[in-house]
């Protein structure tokens, strides 16, 4: 069955320090993999999307994403955090030529001023 | 495009009530999901709609939970006699993809159901 982990359910940073979270997926091929974040009773906003091509993909808000498929990751980073980043981040796979999406459990990110 | 809008954003209602949620998806998108998600969580797929077709449900869907969308238009999720197991934020996706294509999700603020 396909899965989501997101390893990291809490991580505090700094304000200007980098970030990196993690996303891993267990999937027999390559999937669509996304990165959406979602502030306290809001819904999800989409940073990023890989779909094929570079496996380095930019995004909003000054966020990058690696795919590798050797790892099976999709790891989410930016260089500089700012306050405003504070919020929870979710990894999500899409099964191509399907409908399926499947969702990780969320990292919360705090940032510390 | 004004994005996919629910209403309403927060509900309060006493156990074995009936409440409905409204999707309204961004316009030309032609496909429509319900999710639900609870603290701490990621989103869990409830149902989908391709157009006004509802092509898969989830075991999670029990027979207390209907959804439509007449026309392909709008959405309506409606839980009958609600239990308190029911309180979550039911989020409300839209995309648009061809056959056999997969698009993006587009959420929206999600409706935040509480059940006393």
């Amino acid at each position: 069955a396909q899965s989501v982990t997101q390893p990291d359910i809490h991580i505090t940073v700094s304000e200007g320090a980098s970030l990196e979270l993690r996303c891993n997926y267990s999937y027999g091929a390559t999937p669509y993999l996304f990165w959406y974040v979602q502030s306290p009773g809001q819904g999800l906003q989409l940073l990023l999307k890989y779909f094929s091509g570079d496996t380095l993909v930019q995004g909003i808000k000054g966020f990058e994403a690696e795919f590798k498929r050797s790892q099976s990751s999709f790891n989410l980073r930016k260089p500089s955090v700012h306050w405003s980043d504070a919020a929870e981040y979710f990894c999500a796979v899409a099964i191509p030529g399907t409908y399926k999406y499947i969702f990780g459990t969320g990292t919360r990110l705090k940032v510390l001023a | 495009d004004t994005g996919v809008s629910q209403d309403p954003r927060h509900k309060i209602t006493k156990r074995g009530q009936n409440v409905t949620f409204r999707c309204d998806p961004i316009s030309e998108h032609n496909r429509l999901y319900w999710y639900r998600q609870t603290l701490g969580q990621g989103p869990e797929f409830l149902t989908y709609f391709q157009n006004e077709a509802q092509l898969e449900k989830s075991r999670l869907l029990s027979d207390r939970f209907s959804a439509e969308r007449p026309k392909g238009s709008f959405s309506t999720l409606e839980i009958q006699r609600t239990e308190q197991g029911d309180s979550a934020m039911y989020l409300c996706a839209s995309s648009f993809s061809l056959a056999g294509g997969t698009g993006e999700l587009f959420f929206g603020e999600g409706s935040r159901l509480t059940v006393l």
